[in-house]
């Protein structure tokens, strides 16, 4: 996983608390991702994006914004929690058919 | 629905057997198929990629095998080791650009000395 790095590893927060996660990659790539990772059910993709200054939706992206001001950071935002984000949230990016991921972060929402 | 599908949810072996997972998808178009292993706490690292003309593909002790006509494939363990313990995820990507990444839930393996 070395290349990208999450920040924070930890986090608790209460519902309606807002919090934004960050992603770094110094492996120059243009594709980045944030997934979440819930018990029984495969990683889901909620924002990705194709280069600097572009993001896009996934398949669960309400609750969620994203921004890639700088094409090595990926930030994810939630803007009023609920304890249905908790969850791990894994940020990846890709270069043609490789992808790294982080090392996740874990977010509990009470 | 493109969907994957993984088999068993766990299992347990015994430290030195060999195993075999299996993954069943229906992504189309297909692009290629990934498998990772996620330590627990970790973030997942790949093993194999294998595109639609290769069926086989090996790294070290993990052979992971493709058969596109009926859309499966499969992940053999040998010899296996008390550091195989992991999540294995397979993931299939679809010819439909950046974002098209179809993630299994993965198998939950647990090597037991």
């Amino acid at each position: 996983n070395a290349g990208v790095t999450q920040t924070p590893k930890f986090r608790v927060l209460k519902t309606g608390q807002s919090m934004t996660l960050l992603c770094a990659q110094d492996m120059n790539h243009e594709y980045m991702y944030w997934y979440r990772q819930d018990p029984g059910m495969g990683l889901r993709l909620i924002h990705y994006s194709v280069g600097e200054g572009t993001t896009a939706k996934g398949e669960v992206p309400d609750g969620y914004n994203v921004s890639r001001l700088k094409k090595q950071n990926f930030l994810l935002g939630l803007e009023s929690a609920a304890p249905s984000q908790t969850s791990v949230y894994f940020c990846a990016s890709r270069e043609r058919n490789t992808i790294y991921f982080g090392e996740g972060s874990w977010l509990t929402v009470v | 629905k493109n969907q994957v599908e993984q088999s068993p949810q766990s299992l347990i072996i015994l430290e030195g057997k060999n195993c075999t997972l299996q993954c069943n998808y229906t992504v189309s178009p297909f692009s290629n198929l990934r498998w990772y292993k996620q330590d627990t706490g970790r973030g997942p690292v790949s093993l194999t990629i294998m595109t639609f003309s290769e069926n086989t593909k090996s790294n070290g002790r993990y052979t992971a095998t493709l058969d596109a006509d009926t859309k499966q494939s499969s992940l053999h363990i040998t010899a296996s080791q008390l550091s195989d313990s992991a999540s294995y995820i397979c993931v299939v990507s679809a010819l439909q650009g950046a974002q098209k990444l179809v993630f299994g839930q993965g198998t939950r393996l647990t090597i037991n000395p």
